[in-house]
Order: structure tokens, then C-alpha cells, then sequence
């Protein structure tokens, strides 16, 4: 399995700021997607990261809201910009594993409370 | 109609149980089919995945896939308190397995 830490686990942010999240992989991957998961619900695609080139988004997110950036094969942000109360949410970070069988590996989240 | 179909439950079985878990999907080009398992405060884990129609198994846990009837479902045998957490189906296809397209989630609960 591949080991994803995240940081920070978890913060109390106010409308209108902004907060980057740091995704760091313990082996180099091609591909490091980011997910958001409502409270309640589950998971869905924000944006998948390419090292070298734009990140691609998903239907509803957009660059502007949801800056990204991929600057090596290990490391990842995702930032939430203009902050609302409906951007609370889980962040997670993703990585796929292509080897013998290709697997898709989580972080433990950044929970993000917008007040 | 979405993707990807599951039922959230809650489900409440008694320990010992056995447990299916279930999901629907409406995309033929769907080719990777994975569970995971979500603790509270946790990161989804993935348990198994696969890609082919038919079963896989790994411990108490099996997977299925009928691609003809693009049903998946995930088969917990003798359930333990320690199952308790939500399962979430995942689905991939086409360019990369990475970017998937979940289920809702279901809600498991294993009470002693």
C-alpha cells in the first residue's frame, strides 16, 4: 500500500479565507487525485493532479475555488479559496498504485469547518 | 439516475452474521470494481478490488461482479463487532483507476 499523509488533519477556518492542504506520498506516483466528501456523504472526484501539467476538474469544481498544484511526484495541494460554510467538508487526498494490479489509496482527510 | 447505487442502510446485524452489501451501475465502460471500508474520522481503506466478472476472496471477505447485470456486491462472513463502519463501493473505468465514482455508502453496524 502506499503511505499518504495529509496536513492538517483538521481546522476551524472563517468565510472568506482561504486553506491549503498538503498531501505528501512516501513513493513517486503519476497520478494524485482529490476528493471531497460531504458531511453525510460520500465521495466525490474534485480534481486529478498530473505532475507537470494543469490539473484537470471534475463537472462543478473549478481552478479558481480549488487551486491546485503538483510541482513533483510526491507532493500535492489543494487549496480552498473564498471559504463559505458549504465548503465544510472532508478533503481527502488519493493516489493510484500501478504495478502487478493497479490500486487507488486514500489519506485520512482534512476536515475542514468553514464558520 | 446516478452512476453508482447503493443502499446507505444503517444495516444492524448480530455478531457472527453474514453480510451483503450492494451496488448497481448504470455505465457498461465500468471495468474496476473496488470496496472500501471507512471508520469514523478515518480515510476510506480499500479491502478489495477487482476487475473481472465472478468472485474474489480474501479471508472473510468476498467480492462479486456480474458485469451482465452491472451489479457488484460485497459478502462479509461471520461479521465482528471490529466490521462495524460504513462500506463504500467504488467504480473505475476508462483512462485512469484512480478516478472513481462511489456509492453512497452503507452504514454497517455488528452489535455483540
Amino acid at each position: 500500500s502506499a503511505v499518504i499523509s495529509q496536513k492538517p488533519s483538521r481546522d476551524i477556518c472563517q468565510r472568506g479565507t482561504s486553506l491549503t492542504i498538503q498531501c505528501q506520498v512516501d513513493s513517486q506516483v503519476t497520478m494524485m487525485f482529490w476528493y471531497r466528501q460531504q458531511p453525510g456523504q460520500s465521495l466525490t472526484l474534485i480534481a486529478t493532479a498530473n505532475q507537470g501539467s494543469e490539473a484537470t476538474y471534475e463537472s462543478g469544481f473549478v481552478i479558481d475555488k480549488f487551486p491546485i498544484s503538483r510541482p513533483n511526484l510526491t507532493f500535492s495541494t489543494l487549496t480552498v479559496s473564498n471559504m463559505s460554510p458549504e465548503d465544510s467538508s472532508i478533503y481527502l487526498c488519493s493516489v493510484e498504485r500501478q504495478g502487478r494490479d493497479t490500486e487507488a489509496f486514500f489519506g485520512q482527510g482534512t476536515r475542514l469547518t468553514v464558520v | 439516475q446516478k452512476e453508482v447505487e447503493q443502499d446507505p442502510g444503517p444495516l444492524s446485524v448480530p455478531e457472527g452474521a453474514i453480510v451483503s452489501l450492494n451496488c448497481t451501475y448504470s455505465n457498461s465502460a465500468f471495468q474496476y470494481f473496488m470496496w472500501y471500508r471507512q471508520y469514523s474520522r478515518k480515510g476510506p481503506e480499500l479491502l478489495m478490488y477487482t476487475y473481472s466478472s465472478g468472485n474474489k476472496e480474501d479471508g472473510r471477505f468476498t467480492a462479486q461482479v456480474d458485469k451482465s447485470s452491472k451489479y457488484i456486491s460485497l459478502f462479509i462472513r461471520d461479521s465482528q463487532p471490529s466490521d462495524s463502519a460504513t462500506y463504500l463501493c467504488a467504480i473505475a473505468g476508462g483512462t485512469s483507476y484512480g478516478k472513481l465514482t462511489f456509492g453512497q455508502g452503507t452504514i454497517l453496524t455488528v452489535h455483540p
